[in-house]
């Protein structure tokens, strides 16, 4: 069964700071993997979905990396701002056919950007 | 253009009712899913629809649960004789395909009294 684990579960940095998030997944047969970042009592939002055979996405001051044979994705915030502060969530697609669709979520990095 | 929708954004019931859940997905979209999120489990996926079909349900948690989707859009998540430990956050996603980014709805909190 599929473990996402995400490393630190909390975090707090000054504003202006680069910083980067952990996520790790046990099985590497994966098809994608999804960062979203959650504010709170709202919903998901995607931030950015890197395919297997790809190693890096960009969006902004954010790069997500992904190693899928050491099963690990990192998500780095260049010159963080207040608004940054947020849950950062990552999730993984299973490759396996069969219908079988549905994310397997990490627990979350809880982000604050102190002003 | 509109995103994911879902209703009610809150309910409260007591122990033993039955619930139902909405989510009216991205116009187009073609693959929903629907997730709970609790405080001790994080986010957990439940049902995943593709058009009106539900080749995985892998997710829910007992007989308890069901759902459906008509139409290719809406679907109802429905929980019967409610417990204590439904009491979370259900989640709507939807998706242009199968594998793609998936969108997610505000989600509607239930609190089982």
């Amino acid at each position: 069964k599929q473990e996402v684990t995400q490393i630190p579960a909390a975090l707090s940095v000054p504003e202006g700071e680069n910083l980067v998030l952990n996520c790790s997944f046990t099985d590497s047969a994966i098809y994608n993997l999804q960062w979203f970042r959650q504010d709170p009592g709202k919903g998901l939002t995607s931030l950015l979905l890197i395919q297997s055979s790809q190693r890096e996405q960009t969006s902004g001051r954010l790069n997500a990396s992904l190693d899928k044979s050491s099963g690990r994705s990192t998500l780095y915030i260049a010159a963080s701002q207040p608004g940054d502060s947020a849950t950062y969530l990552c999730a993984v697609r299973p490759s396996s056919g069969g219908g079988a669709d549905g994310l397997t979520f990490g627990k979350g990095t809880h982000l604050i950007i102190q002003p | 253009g509109a995103g994911v929708s879902q209703s009610p954004s809150n309910k409260v019931t007591e122990k033993g009712k039955d619930v139902e859940l909405r989510c009216d997905p991205i116009s187009g979209h073609t693959a929903l899913y629907w997730y709970r999120q609790s405080l001790g489990q994080g986010l957990e996926f439940l049902i995943y629809f593709q058009g009106n079909s539900a080749p995985d349900k892998s997710g829910l948690p007992s007989d308890r649960f069901s759902a459906e989707r008509t139409g290719g859009s809406v679907s109802t998540l429905t929980i019967q004789r409610t417990q204590q430990e439904d009491s979370a956050v259900y989640l709507c996603a939807s998706s242009s395909r199968s594998a793609g980014t998936q969108y997610f709805g505000p989600g509607t909190r239930l609190t089982v009294l």
